[in-house]
């Protein structure tokens, strides 16, 4: 598509509920990342995908987030047993790796509030 | 790790300049962006420098001291469009992922 698409805009939830959340890259960027950006707070990187290679899932906050990446375009992440302190907007982000300055192109982002 | 700093807020009148500063201490350094973020919209890029020096824009400006761990974003005869948020970006050597400082707040005034 024309730029990165995300899905849902906005989700309210339960706590203790699992919540899945969608992200559409640009088509032929191979690199595809999530951060998560709290009220006053700077964007928080969570994982990266790159193609074949292992993501780095090195900025998840708990074994409670997982993320996957199907067929090197779509990725869904998922928060089992929501807290509270999930609340939060989920920036999805793409890019062409080794493209120079391999500028992240980013979704508007799926606003995530738990009750 | 990264460590990202800038002013939380600025304001500024219609057609002035605003200067927004931007400091970090980082393992390696690959590149400094700047984003403009408007409120429940994505962040867009605006300017990236990875050498010394200043990198112009039309209205926007850019400026990079890697030995100082420096730059500034230079908005020049602002408009009340500008008025957003202002993410500060860097990206450490051998690495891909961007670190962001938390962003400042810009409001243009009539």
């Amino acid at each position: 598509g024309a730029g990165v698409s995300q899905s849902p805009s906005n989700k309210v939830t339960e706590k203790g509920k699992d919540v899945e959340l969608r992200c559409d890259p640009i088509s032929g960027h191979t690199a595809l990342y999530w951060y998560r950006q709290s009220l006053g707070q700077g964007l928080e990187f969570l994982i990266y995908f790159q193609g074949n290679s292992a993501p780095d899932k090195s900025g998840l906050p708990s074994d409670r987030f997982s993320a996957e990446r199907t067929g090197g375009s779509v990725s869904t992440l998922t928060i089992q047993r929501t807290q509270q302190e999930d609340s939060a907007v989920y920036l999805c982000a793409s890019s062409i790796q080794g493209s120079g300055a391999n500028v992240l192109t980013f979704g508007a982002g799926s606003r995530l509030t738990v009750l | 790790g990264q460590n990202i700093d800038q002013p939380t807020e600025m304001t500024a009148t219609e057609g002035a300049i605003v200067q927004i500063n931007c400091t970090y201490q980082t393992s390696g350094f690959n590149g400094l962006f700047w984003y403009q973020q408007h409120a429940g919209e994505a962040p867009t890029f605006l300017s990236y420098n990875v050498l010394d020096g200043l990198e112009e824009k039309g209205r926007f400006s850019s400026f990079l001291s890697r030995s100082k761990g420096y730059s500034y974003l230079l908005l020049k005869e602002l408009q009340m469009k500008d008025s957003a948020s202002y993410l500060c970006a860097v990206r450490g050597s051998n690495d891909y992922k961007l670190s962001f400082g938390a962003g400042t707040t810009v409001t243009v005034r009539a």
